[in-house]
């Protein structure tokens, strides 16, 4: 089995200011991947930032990269220079790659404060 | 480029009445079909996939169904609705395997009355 737990529901960023969303997934495969996705207030999913198990090297996409520790299962989501935009439920995912549905966390409610 | 269409928007049911959300995917052929469901303060839970016309795999059990009748087009369906049925749903497609990136429809938010 499979779980993804984002243990803080909501949280709060001052403009410019860098937060960091939290996700343990938790899986007893090797071969995984990793997502963060966004959901603004027009609740359309958007893909932020994708990352594959076996790599050691964070990825990153622009002002949004990852902190993936595998060992502790921690798949951490940073935010620098948070803007207004940045305003939306965070989805943290997981899929594994033998069988590869896609299971969500509760997600992360983040507001950024002008 | 790829788009995907997702329709009603928002659905106002009364319970017992049947179902039919509509998904269609253009731009590419042979897409991974999802459909999820969002409950009100919950993540996203997979409902059905389909990897090809007619092949149809449930992750929950329940009073909902999904077709694939054509390669581009998924459709969820209920006979009849229960209260539980509220919730948005959003229909997703990707090219492979889902831990490629997963395209989502802009949802069709259900009120089951």
């Amino acid at each position: 089995a499979q779980t993804v737990t984002q243990s803080q529901p909501e949280m709060s960023v001052q403009e410019a200011e860098t937060v960091t969303l939290s996700c343990t997934y938790d899986t007893s495969e090797s071969d995984y991947y990793l997502f963060w996705y966004k959901q603004p207030p027009s609740r359309q999913m958007i893909l932020v930032i994708r990352q594959e198990a076996y790599k050691q090297q964070n990825a990153t996409e622009n002002r949004f990269s990852v902190n993936f520790q595998k060992a502790a299962k921690s798949f951490s989501l940073k935010i620098s220079d948070s803007q207004l935009g940045d305003a939306a439920m965070y989805f943290c995912a997981g899929a594994r790659s033998s069988q590869g549905n896609l299971i969500f966390g509760k997600g992360t409610k983040l507001s950024v404060k002008p | 480029s790829q788009t995907i269409h997702q329709w009603p928007a928002t659905l106002v049911q009364p319970v017992g009445s049947p179902l039919s959300l509509e998904c269609t995917v253009e731009g590419t052929s042979n897409p991974n079909l999802y459909w999820y469901r969002q409950a009100a303060g919950r993540g996203l839970q997979l409902l059905f996939y389909s990897v090809g016309i007619g092949q149809i795999s449930s992750e929950v059990p329940q009073n909902l169904s999904a077709s694939r009748p054509q390669d581009r087009q998924f459709i969820l369906s209920s006979k009849k609705l229960l209260l539980s049925d509220s919730g948005f749903y959003l229909c997703a497609w990707s090219r492979g395997q889902p831990n490629e990136k997963l395209f989502f429809g802009s949802g069709t938010q259900l009120s089951v009355l």
